[in-house]
């Protein structure tokens, strides 16, 4: 099984940009999808990116998601930061039956 | 509207057994994959089970043999039956639908039941 780390805190001010990492431990970035999900405090996980870079209708196009085979790791990048995007962030995908979240990410707005 | 409903949390001591219950609505229940997902207070999201259309089924080592996952589509419902529970089991547990985009995701979640484990 693989692990997906991200890193644990991010914070930068309202109108900024934040990229969020999630570092694959072993197998392909590439070879399954990546997903990121918000979670607001007291609240329910949301889908922000799927399929990689696919956004939900509803969700901003503030919100964008990459992948990148050189550093084995997917990003989530959310520009023009709003206080209301202060959550916790997970990636998360998939490998041989068994799916696995990265360790999340606290974005403050400051 | 698609709605995910989940029931049956609470305590229950150590070495017990709990049935968690989601109700689905709002869309073909027998056409998509369905997860539990749990996450103690603090901590990050861990998948639990999944079961396809099919109904079979899937789970981590850290409950498999422990918990069962289950689906009834005549009633739009989804089971987990958690036996041997121990303290390490205490979170909150999220029903999740599968993405039909064949992404390996999650694309609805309930709001969630809390389990407590403890003596």
């Amino acid at each position: 099984n693989f692990m997906l780390t991200q890193p644990h805190s991010v914070s930068e001010s309202p109108g900024k940009t934040v990229t969020i990492s999630c570092t694959r431990s072993s197998g392909s970035i590439a070879s399954n999808y990546v997903q990121w999900y918000q979670q607001r405090p007291g609240s329910a996980p949301t889908t922000v990116i799927y399929e990689d870079n696919q956004r939900p209708s509803g969700v901003p196009d503030r919100f964008s998601g990459s992948i990148d085979s050189s550093s084995n790791s997917a990003s989530l990048t959310i520009s023009g930061l709003k206080t209301e995007d202060e959550a916790d962030y997970y990636c998360q995908s998939y490998d041989s039956s068994n799916y696995v979240f990265g360790t999340g990410t606290k974005v403050t707005v400051l | 509207e698609v709605q995910l409903v989940e029931s049956g949390g609470g305590l229950v001591q150590p070495g017990g057994s709990l049935r968690l219950s989601c109700a689905a609505s709002g869309f073909t229940f027998s056409s998509y994959d369905m997860h539990w997902v749990r996450q103690a207070t603090g901590k990050g999201l861990e998948w639990v089970s999944a079961i396809g259309t099919a109904g079979d089924t899937y789970y981590p080592g850290s409950v498999k043999g422990r918990f069962t996952i289950s689906r009834e589509n005549a009633k739009n419902s989804l089971y987990l039956q958690m036996n041997s529970l121990r303290a390490g089991d205490t979170a909150v547990y999220y029903c999740a639908r599968g993405s039909p985009t064949g992404s390996y995701g999650m694309d609805v979640w309930g709001q969630g039941t809390t389990v407590t484990v403890s003596s």
